[in-house]
């Protein structure tokens, strides 16, 4: 039940098009729902996050898609470009609880 | 504020060696996390302070892992003796507060144990 299962593991997509992240969870005790963006060498950073009061949070050409009802939430970017190349993570906290549960990472690949 | 500062960024050592990590975290956070990362098991949570006082180290796999914190800007997570399995990129992060708020990742060290 603490799991968040992401996918796809890897994903390839030309400039301009649209990549879409995918990530499911079961624990409705969730409240908190971050991505984070990994360059290689560097460490995650934090990219936008939303709360389950909402369905869609966008910053810039990054949007998360949250559905409550089938526990799913989504990142999409739009327009990609080469230098959007990363792993993204997407993660999910339940209320007071300090600690992040993970997804697995997905290594996306913008090509020119 | 130069982010949460990690040291060595590559450590290469022999098995059976004693390692030593080290992390700055940023000034006036009260929380810090250590991480290791790998292919096969992406992000795992090793250890949770919070105002120096170690509050969760439930994922620090074996007694050969141990961390301390002795002041609100230092930490150190200490393998002895290392084994190869223990190769992976060990990441520090900070956060303002208790739960709340965004973490605030170094650039890790990678550790290579041969």
């Amino acid at each position: 039940q603490q799991q968040v299962k992401q996918s796809p593991q890897s994903l390839i997509v030309q400039k301009g098009g649209i990549p879409i992240i995918n990530c499911a969870y079961e624990n409705t005790a969730f409240d908190y729902f971050p991505w984070y963006q990994q360059f290689p060498g560097k460490g995650p950073a934090l990219l936008i996050a939303i709360r389950p009061d909402v369905s869609e949070k966008k910053e810039g050409r990054f949007t998360i898609s949250f559905n409550k009802s089938a526990k799913q939430f989504s990142l999409h970017i739009m327009d990609s470009q080469p230098g959007d190349s990363a792993t993204y993570f997407c993660a999910a906290r339940a209320g007071s609880n300090y600690q992040l549960i993970w997804g697995a990472g997905t290594k996306l690949i913008i090509k020119p | 504020d130069a982010g949460v500062i990690q040291s060595p960024r590559h450590e290469v050592t022999e098995m059976g060696q004693e390692v030593t990590l080290r992390c700055k975290p940023i000034s006036g956070h009260n929380s810090l996390f250590w991480y290791r990362q790998t292919m096969m098991r992406g992000l795992e949570l090793l250890i949770y302070f919070n105002n120096n006082v170690p509050i969760d180290d439930s994922g620090m796999p074996e007694d050969r892992f141990s961390a301390k914190m002795p002041n609100a800007s230092f930490s150190t997570l200490k393998i002895q003796p290392s084994e190869p399995r223990d190769s992976a990129v060990y990441f520090c992060a900070s956060r303002e507060g208790d739960y709340a708020g965004e973490l605030f990742f170094g650039e890790g060290s990678r550790l290579t144990v041969l």
